[in-house]
């Protein structure tokens, strides 16, 4: 069964680096676009960025200067960074699969809840 | 940026009833790149549709998406318990490379 697999510190701190880690299960990493996506109650739905096998990046503009992924393809496993967090990034974020030709997200990972309080 | 807009904000029907929501696109959004998807409380959102029409693996044909341009709507033709949710539209553009996501539609029980 196809899975992705999610972990990552909840709380942090103001100005520290966010980091999570998305693994998948069951099925072919490579051909694939990986995306993460982040949901909070004042911004909704937010892409946060992708990568693909390959490291092939593309970001949000409105995030790019803070946000680093990375792809581990020995262990079928990307990840994100986001430096120097504030309030406004408080969120659950979510890794998922694009799912190709049609640019839909096909299977998300479980969320992993992030809370920037000092 | 496309921004989609999603009406109404929420829906309050009955078991059985017929369920319309609707997505805008500030601009055209090309039908191959417009999905839905379904969010329960403490879930992940589930694709429900993509390209605009095509159901995903295993959703029942009781959902329909249709649409083009900038309107676009998911129909839900007769309510089961399991659906009220809330409902998400999504577009991606290619220059640049970005997805957006509508802001939901709550589908709650009347």
């Amino acid at each position: 069964q196809v899975q992705l697999q999610q972990w990552g510190a909840g709380l942090l701190k103001p100005s520290e680096t966010l980091s999570l880690t998305c693994a998948f299960y069951g099925g072919s990493f490579s051909g694939y676009y990986w995306s993460w996506i982040r949901q909070s109650p004042g911004k909704g739905l937010e892409w946060i960025g992708e990568i693909n096998h390959s490291g092939s990046t593309n970001y949000n503009p409105s995030l790019k200067s803070r946000v680093t992924m990375s792809v581990d393809t020995s262990k079928n496993q990307f990840s994100l960074k986001v430096t120097s967090v504030t309030a406004a990034d408080t969120a659950v974020y979510y890794c998922a699969r694009e799912r190709s030709g049609v640019d839909a997200f096909d299977i998300w990972g479980q969320g992993t809840k992030v809370t920037v309080s000092s | 940026e496309i921004v989609l807009t999603q009406s109404p904000g929420t829906l309050s029907l009955s078991p059985g009833e017929r369920a319309t929501l609707s997505c805008r696109a500030s601009q055209s959004v090309s039908s191959s790149f417009l999905a839905w998807y379904q969010q329960k409380p403490g879930q992940a959102p589930r694709l429900l549709i993509y390209g605009a029409s095509s159901r995903a693996t295993g959703i029942p044909d009781r959902f329909r998406g249709s649409g083009s341009g900038t309107d676009f709507t998911l129909t839900i033709s007769r309510l089961e318990p399991e659906d009220f949710a809330v409902y998400y539209c999504q577009q991606y553009d290619s220059s640049p490379p970005m997805y957006t996501f509508g802001q939901g539609t709550k589908l709650e029980i009347k």
